[in-house]
C-alpha cells in the first residue's frame, strides 16, 4: 500500500527565491489536499482539488502561492518570492470519494516538506 | 463544522491504557468525529472515527457518549512510540460541506517508561 508521498522533504532557501513542492497521492484518490503548519500549530488548510480542478482555496494562500493538479494525480504548490514568514511544513493529504461510508473522504497525509526560509 | 477542546497534555505509563477526552458540545446530527495524532515532525496520521456508534479498530477504539457531546480515545496499551499530539476533529461528510479538516491544538501525550 503506497501512501502519500510529498518531495524534497526538507528545502532552506534565501528570501526572494521561489520553491516549488510536489505531492504523489494514494493511486485511486481523486481529492487532493494542501495543508501548511507552523511551530507549535495544528495544519492550516490551503486548498484542494477534486481530479484536476482547484475547487477551494483558504485566504492564507496568497497570491505568491499558486497550486496545480494538471492531470488529476499529482500536484505541485509554488511560492513565489519567498519570505521568512512562508517557513513551515507543508503536508499534502489525499481522500477518495468512492468506498464504504467508513472510509470515504478519510484524508491521509504525507510526510510533509520543511520550508526554511532565510 | 462545530469546535472541540482538549486538554491540552497527558501522561501515561508504558503498557497501561490512555484514554483521551474531547469535548464537541454544539456537534451537529451530521457530523463525524475523527481523530489523528502527529508524532513529531511527521505528517499526521489517520486513527478513527466514528458517527454515533463505538468503533475499535487495530489502533484504537472511539467512545462517543450517547449525547454526542463528548468522546474519548483509548490506546488500550500504550508504547514508547505513542508519544504524539491527538487532534480530535468534527467534520459533516455532506455533499456541499466544506472539505477541510479543521485542527485544534491538540493534545501533546506523553508515554512515560
Amino acid at each position: 500500500d503506497t501512501g502519500v508521498s510529498q518531495d524534497p522533504r526538507h528545502k532552506i532557501t534565501k528570501r526572494g527565491q521561489n520553491v516549488t513542492f510536489r505531492c504523489d497521492p494514494i493511486s485511486e484518490h481523486n481529492r487532493l489536499y494542501w495543508y501548511r503548519q507552523t511551530l507549535g500549530q495544528g495544519p492550516e488548510f490551503l486548498t484542494y482539488f477534486q481530479n484536476e480542478a482547484q475547487l477551494e482555496k483558504s485566504r492564507l494562500l496568497s497570491d505568491r502561492f499558486s497550486a496545480e493538479r494538471p492531470k488529476g494525480s499529482f500536484s505541485t504548490l509554488e511560492i513565489q518570492r519567498t519570505e521568512q514568514g512562508d517557513s513551515a511544513m507543508y503536508l499534502c493529504a489525499s481522500s477518495a470519494t468512492t468506498g464504504t461510508s467508513g472510509r470515504r473522504d478519510t484524508q491521509y497525509f504525507g510526510p510533509g516538506t520543511r520550508l526554511t526560509v532565510l | 463544522d462545530a469546535k472541540t477542546t482538549q486538554p491540552p497534555s497527558m501522561d501515561c505509563a508504558e503498557g497501561r491504557a490512555a484514554n483521551l477526552p474531547c469535548n464537541h458540545s454544539t456537534i451537529s446530527g451530521n457530523e463525524y468525529v475523527y481523530w489523528y495524532r502527529q508524532i513529531h515532525s511527521q505528517g499526521p496520521q489517520y486513527i478513527i472515527h466514528g458517527l454515533k456508534n463505538n468503533e475499535t479498530n487495530e489502533m484504537a477504539s472511539l467512545i462517543i457518549t450517547e449525547d454526542r457531546k463528548s468522546s474519548t480515545l483509548i490506546l488500550p496499551h500504550a508504547t514508547l512510540r505513542d508519544t504524539a499530539v491527538y487532534y480530535c476533529i468534527v467534520r459533516v461528510l455532506t455533499p456541499g460541506s466544506a472539505r477541510q479538516l479543521t485542527f485544534g491544538s491538540g493534545t501533546q501525550l506523553t508515554v512515560l517508561p
